[in-house]
């Protein structure tokens, strides 16, 4: 099993331009969730979804989108990119119900500049 | 919402000596607290994880203690080691209207000098 994987591994953009973040995990757990990382800031959740076919806004759901676009794939997208959103992006899965650890993939490095 | 505070934000030891993070957190629905290791450069991973019908919990040179009542738990290695040096997070949980999310603290850099 591959578990979590997440593309791409870096990425620069500039001030407005637009990209999705893929996510995908082969565990076949129902619950996936996008965090980004900023120095000394823990791991903030921006979506999450609970099962396929349902997304929730986290903490910092500003400036995202996503799609849970079957049970393997959640991806994030970035319509209009800041230089805010320059950040190390995570995308975790957890199995399911009674089930609460999550399992995180790599992580994409964004530049916004 | 819950909300995780996490101390220290770091931490230096000499290798052999034992290190303790501390982590708070607010909402008494949370049952499930876990704690990741970080490397630099490296994905978060789960390294013990206790749920609030445990008081403590250990593996091999790691342990974890749950006190429900004042809400707050801790890691705990001890015979520390260079390869230690990380990151750890602390995050609470579980059941309720969270759905499954997990609520992080800020982190603790662990240094383990030779």
């Amino acid at each position: 099993n591959a578990g979590v994987t997440q593309t791409p591994k870096f990425q620069v953009l500039k001030t407005g331009q637009s990209m999705t973040l893929q996510c995908a995990q082969d565990m076949n757990h129902n619950s996936m969730y996008w965090y980004r990382q900023d120095p000394g800031m823990g791991l903030r959740l921006i979506y999450y979804s609970a099962s396929e076919g349902t997304t929730d806004k986290g903490e910092v759901p500003n400036g995202y989108n996503v799609s849970r676009l079957n049970k393997r794939e959640f991806s994030l997208r970035l319509e209009s990119a800041a230089p805010s959103q320059t950040s190390v992006y995570f995308c975790a899965s957890r199995p399911g119900t009674g089930a609460y650890e999550q399992y995180f993939g790599p992580g994409t490095r964004l530049t916004v500049t | 919402g819950e909300n995780v505070e996490q101390h220290p934000s770091t931490l230096s030891v000499q290798e052999g000596d034992s290190a303790v993070i501390k982590c708070t957190y607010s909402d008494s629905a949370s049952n499930y607290f876990p704690w990741y290791k970080q490397e630099l450069g490296k994905r978060p991973q789960l390294i013990i994880d206790i749920r609030s019908n445990v008081g403590e919990k250990k593996d091999q040179r790691i342990a974890v203690t749950l006190n429900k009542t004042a809400k707050h738990f801790s890691l705990h290695i001890t015979e520390t080691q260079p390869e230690d040096s990380a990151v750890y997070f602390c995050a609470a949980g579980g059941r309720g209207s969270t759905l499954g999310r997990l609520y992080f603290g800020r982190g603790t850099q662990l240094t383990v000098w030779p």
